[in-house]
This record gives structure tokens, sequence and C-alpha cells, in this order.
């Protein structure tokens, strides 16, 4: 198993560009998640999704759009990018069956925006 | 809304100090708590978890951590720590029956030799 795997593992781009990070998981889980890790503010969830087709909003949407069209895939997309979206993504999965709710995490996409 | 507080922000030790990063997390019902570590370059990683049972949870690596409900805390220890210690550690929790971690803000722990 990869586990969770994440594309890119880094990108820079340019205020006003677009682009979309994509996560894929091969546990069969239902839940996945998009964080954002900024210095010395943690973890801040952007969105997530409870299973295929269904998407809510995090602490952090605003600027971000997502979906879950096949329940392996979560894809995050930056329509205009900003320079304080410049940040580390990780995105998680977990089963809706693990009572504990251990999330998987994947190694992360660093995004510059200049 | 829930949240979880981690008031260390950067712990500095030298190798075979004892560690005890704090966790308090606030009021919601049930609670689930973890701990992560995030080594340097990579990504998050699974420390230990409290879900029921034995308020004192034993993680991965020597780590351990008490859950202690009248404190509302979750505070990991670690007897002896090593220079490959040195990483981020996060603590989270989920309450109830929601679906997604609140995370505190981190506590970078740096272990000279």
């Amino acid at each position: 198993n990869a586990g969770v795997t994440q594309t890119p593992k880094f990108r820079v781009l340019k205020t006003g560009q677009s682009m979309t990070l994509l996560c894929a998981q091969d546990m069969n889980h239902e839940y996945m998640y998009w964080y954002r890790q900024d210095p010395g503010m943690g973890l801040r969830l952007i969105h997530y999704s409870v299973g295929e087709g269904t998407t809510a909003k995090g602490e952090v949407p605003d600027g971000y759009n997502v979906s879950r069209l096949k329940k392996q895939n979560f894809l995050l997309g930056l329509e205009s990018a900003a320079p304080s979206q410049t940040s580390v993504y990780f995105c998680a999965s977990t089963s809706s069956g693990e009572l504990s709710y251990e999330q998987y995490f994947g190694p992360g996409t660093r995004l510059t925006v200049t | 809304a829930q949240s979880v507080s981690q008031h260390n922000h950067h712990v500095i030790l030298s190798e075979a100090a004892s560690l005890e990063l704090g966790c308090n997390y606030s009021y919601g019902g049930t609670v689930n708590l973890f701990w992560y570590v995030q080594y340097p370059g990579q990504h998050l990683q699974l420390l230990l978890k409290y879900f029921s049972g034995d308020p004192l949870v034993k993680g991965i690596k020597g780590f351990e951590a008490e859950f202690i409900k009248s404190k509302f805390s979750f505070n990991l220890r670690k007897p002896s720590v090593q220079w490959s210690d040195t990483a981020e550690y996060f603590c989270a929790g989920i309450w109830g029956t929601a679906s997604k971690l609140t995370f505190g803000t981190g506590t970078r722990l740096q272990v000279t030799l």
C-alpha cells in the first residue's frame, strides 16, 4: 500500500495563477482532509470530505475549492493564488470505521506564491 | 468551538533529559486525543492516541501520555530524550461524533548532544 500520496511535492506560482493539488489514498477511507501548515499556527483545516461527492468547509476555506469525484481522490484547487497561500499543504484520510479516527497523512506539498 | 492548546512553543533539551510537553483541551463531552510527531522534512506520524480506558497511554519510541480529565490535559512524556527526537509535536483532539480533528499549534523540540 502506498498510503496517502500527494502531487506535486513542490510548486511555485505567480500571484493570480491557478493550480490543483491532488491527494490519493489506497486504503478505501471514506474521510479525506486538506490542511495547511504555517509556522506557529499548527495545522489548520481547509476543507474535508466524508464521502464521495461530498465536501465541507473547514477552518480556513477562503480562496480554495475542493472536489471528491472518486472515493480515493481529493483535489484542492486554488483559482487565483495569493502570497498568503504560501504554505505547506497536507492531505489526510481516515476510515469512518476507525473508532479512534486516526488520520493518515501524506508527505505534503510545499507551495510558494510570488 | 472545541480547541486544543499547546503552551510550549519551543523546547530545548539535552540528550537524556526528561521531557514533558503540555496539551490542554476544551470541554465538549467525549473526546479522543492524539499526539502526532513531524520529523524535519517529513509528514505527520501518529505517536499515540487515547480513545478510552486506561488514561496512561503508551506510544511508539518510548513516549507516553496521561489523560487527566479533571485538568483537561493530555501531556506527552518521555523519560530520556534522544537527539533523534528532534521534531515538532502536535496534540490533537476529536469530540463526540465529529469527523474532523482539531490541532494545537505545535511544540518544536530541539535535542542537543
